[in-house]
């Protein structure tokens, strides 16, 4: 069954310093998508990066950068540099579902809660 | 700003009603999604339509509805509500790719209270 597990509930770490975010997911399909989510205190949800199960390079966007390993089923987030406005509950996510089709389905994970203390 | 939007921003109704949520999408995405955030159950996608089909489906109860229309807009119909359908709902829309691959981006979503 898919599954995608967030082990870290909460997160504190102080202004500046490097942070990861644990993901790691099950799935039986070859095809699936990868995702993170940013939701700050104020609600919204922001896509951060998605990433398909052929592509592992890594990605490096700023201070963010993922880090995809299938041999371990795993697609972690790493802050580097951390900022009081990186506070925010993080998801990871799966898509997984039949490209023929173009049907996909979605699994969240449960959330990580990072707070940055200045 | 993402570009979609979603009406009402909160909605208050009792046990038994039924409501709709609409979302219009960005200007030129094809693909709308509905996600349930609620305390006990987290983020659940519920529901996506490609260019007016449904393309994905998931937990999405039977009491739950949803559709996309001609010019793009989708509603999410909520029935019989009771008690645990009280959650914020989004809904995200994507662009013209390959519906399920592309960058979502989200409206700021509805919130429902069911009393």
């Amino acid at each position: 069954a898919q599954k995608v597990t967030q082990a870290q509930t909460e997160i504190s770490v102080v202004e500046k310093e490097d942070v990861t975010l644990d993901c790691v997911y099950e799935t039986r399909d070859t095809t699936y998508y990868l995702f993170w989510y940013k939701q700050p205190p104020s609600g919204e949800l922001v896509f951060l990066i998605r990433r398909n199960s052929f592509d592992e390079q890594n990605e490096i966007s700023g201070r963010y950068s993922w880090n995809f390993q299938k041999s371990t089923s795993s697609f972690n987030f790493t802050i580097t540099a951390s900022q009081v406005v990186d506070s925010a509950v993080y998801f990871c996510a799966l898509s997984e579902g039949s490209g023929t089709s173009g049907t996909y389905k979605y699994i969240f994970g449960t959330g990580t809660r990072l707070k940055v203390l200045a | 700003d993402s570009g979609v939007t979603q009406t009402p921003k909160h909605l208050i109704t009792a046990t038994g009603q039924r409501v709709t949520l609409r979302c219009s999408p960005r200007s030129g995405d094809l693909s709308v999604y509905w996600y349930q955030q609620s305390l006990d159950q987290g983020l659940q996608f519920l529901i996506q339509y490609y260019n007016g089909e449904e393309r994905a489906k998931g937990n999405i109860l039977e009491r739950f509805s949803a559709q996309q229309f001609p010019d793009l807009h989708s509603e999410l119909n909520l029935s019989s509500l009771e008690l645990g359908d009280s959650a914020l709902y989004f809904c995200a829309s994507s662009g013209p790719g390959l519906a399920g691959t592309d960058t979502q981006y989200f409206g700021p979503g509805t919130r429902l209270t069911v009393l």
